[in-house]
C-alpha cells in the first residue's frame, strides 16, 4: 500500500531562515506528487505539483520542490521564509496508474515563523 | 469564481444519530472526492466520484458510510448510527477533466457526542 512520510512534524523558524520539509513516499510505480498548504483558518490549497519532466518544480510564493526518484522523495524548500508562511504543510501522492486519482497524505508539518 | 462549498460548516450530533454532509463542487468539475481529517492527521481518502458513479470507494471505513452524487454535481456523504470515532473534519474536493489538481472546500467539522 502507498504511504507518505513527513519527517518534521513541527518546525519553528525565524524570518529569512531557509526552509526544507522532508517528504518520502512508498510506491514502486510512477507517481504524481503534491504539496498543499493550509493557512490558519483557511482551507487546503495547492502549493505545487509534479507529474513529469523537470524534477525541480516551482510553486507559488517562492516555494519549490525537488523530486528525487531514487530516494522516493519530494522535499519542499524555500530560501527565505516570511511570517506569512506560518501554516500546515501536507505532502500528498497519487499513483499515476489507470483511473487512480485518490491522494494519499502525510501527517503534515506545522510551520511557525517568528517575526 | 465560486470554489467548493460545504454545508454545514459545523455539525454536532449524538451517538447513534444519522447525519448528512453536503458538497457543492466547482461548476463543471467532473471528479469529486471526500476525505476526512482527524486532529493531528493528514486527510484520509474516503471515496471518489467520476460523474455520477463512485470510481473508488475503497476508503469508506464501513457500511455506515455512504455517499451519492445523483446528478453528477452536488454530493452528499451520509453517516448512519454515528459513533464518537466519526468525529473529524470532512473535506470535499473537486477536479476537472484534464487536471489532477484537487480544489478543496472549507470542510464540515462533525462532532459526535
Amino acid at each position: 500500500a502507498q504511504s507518505v512520510s513527513q519527517h518534521n512534524h513541527h518546525v519553528i523558524l525565524s524570518e529569512a531562515a531557509s526552509l526544507e520539509l522532508g517528504c518520502n513516499y512508498s510506491y514502486g510505480g510512477t507517481v504524481n506528487l503534491f504539496w498543499y498548504v493550509q493557512y490558519p483558518g483557511q482551507h487546503l490549497q495547492l502549493l505545487l505539483k509534479y507529474f513529469s519532466g523537470d524534477p525541480l518544480v516551482k510553486g507559488i510564493k517562492g516555494f519549490e520542490a525537488e523530486f528525487i526518484k531514487s530516494k522516493f522523495s519530494f522535499n519542499l524548500r524555500k530560501p527565505s521564509v516570511q511570517w506569512s508562511d506560518t501554516a500546515e504543510y501536507f505532502c500528498a501522492v497519487n499513483a499515476n496508474a489507470g483511473n487512480n486519482r485518490k491522494l494519499i497524505w502525510g501527517l503534515g508539518t506545522s510551520l511557525a515563523v517568528n517575526p | 469564481g465560486a470554489g467548493v462549498s460545504q454545508t454545514p460548516s459545523n455539525k454536532v450530533t449524538e451517538k447513534g444519530k444519522y447525519v448528512e454532509l453536503r458538497c457543492d463542487p466547482i461548476s463543471g468539475h467532473t471528479a469529486l472526492y471526500w476525505y476526512r481529517q482527524s486532529l493531528g492527521q493528514g486527510p484520509e481518502f474516503l471515496i471518489y466520484f467520476q460523474g455520477t458513479g463512485a470510481a473508488d470507494d475503497s476508503g469508506l471505513p464501513n457500511d455506515r458510510f455512504f455517499a451519492v452524487r445523483p446528478e453528477g454535481s452536488v454530493s452528499t456523504l451520509k453517516i448512519q448510527r454515528t459513533e464518537r470515532g466519526d468525529s473529524a473534519v470532512y473535506l470535499c474536493a473537486s477536479s476537472g477533466h484534464s487536471t489532477d489538481e484537487q480544489f478543496f472546500g472549507p470542510g464540515t467539522r462533525l462532532t459526535v457526542l
